[in-house]
């Protein structure tokens, strides 16, 4: 069955820490995105990727850094500098860029600070 | 950038009934979703529609991008469609999604 898969789940981030969120696709998609959601709020954009090796910054990417070495991962990592990253994270995948296509989504990972 | 509104902010049902949801959005767009976020957090894709009219089963969707708004209707409301309903807008020229900020529907038995 083809989807996205995030892991964990589940995150708990010590303060200092970087922890990475994972995120594998094998819908051959091209473009990879990460969202971040807050308690009773709509999703905001932290970094997308259309092409391996290639990403841009979403509108809130900082305290983030990301990397597209395969087209089919594109893992996040919070960093120390990221100072209020509780919240529940979740990475998406479409077709093809320069096309407006619909975008499919993981489960998430939910990011908590010890 | 774009902004994008959804009404009501939250609606409470009877089993059975039927509902509307809006969704408006200021610019021109090339992609719009409706996902229905479950109490899991997983989001459902419901409808990719950019424009037009489309129907699964007990829901359907119309888009009057020249008027920039979407509908999301729920008939026959069962207690599974509880949870928060988005509306999410690919502005013309970009690919990324912009997220309003849902309607979170209770259906009671």
């Amino acid at each position: 069955d083809g989807g996205i898969t995030q892991s964990p789940k589940y995150l708990f981030r010590k303060e200092g820490q970087n922890v990475t969120l994972s995120c594998e696709q094998n819908l051959n998609h091209d473009a990879m995105y990460w969202y971040r959601q807050d308690p009773g709020q709509g999703l905001r954009l932290i970094y997308y990727s259309q092409i391996v090796n290639d990403f841009q910054k979403g509108d809130i990417a900082e305290g983030y850094s990301v990397s597209r070495e395969k087209k089919e991962s594109f893992p996040l990592t919070v960093t120390s500098a990221q100072k209020n990253p509780t919240a529940f994270y979740l990475c998406a995948s479409t077709i093809t860029l320069g096309q407006a296509q619909p975008q499919h989504f993981g489960d998430g990972t939910r990011l908590s600070i010890l | 950038g774009i902004q994008v509104e959804q009404s009501p902010p939250d609606l409470i049902l009877q089993e059975g009934a039927n509902s509307t949801l809006r969704c408006n959005f200021s610019d021109s767009v090339n992609n719009l979703q409706w996902f229905h976020q479950n109490p899991w957090g997983q989001l459902i894709n419901l409808f990719y529609i950019p424009s037009g009219t489309k129907q699964n089963g007990r829901l359907s969707a119309t888009t009057v991008a020249t008027e920039r708004y979407s509908l999301l209707y729920i008939s026959s409301s069962q207690t599974t469609d509880s949870g928060v309903y988005f509306c999410a807008v690919g502005p013309t020229g970009f690919q990324k999604l912009v997220f309003g900020t849902g309607t979170r529907l209770l259906v009671s038995p």
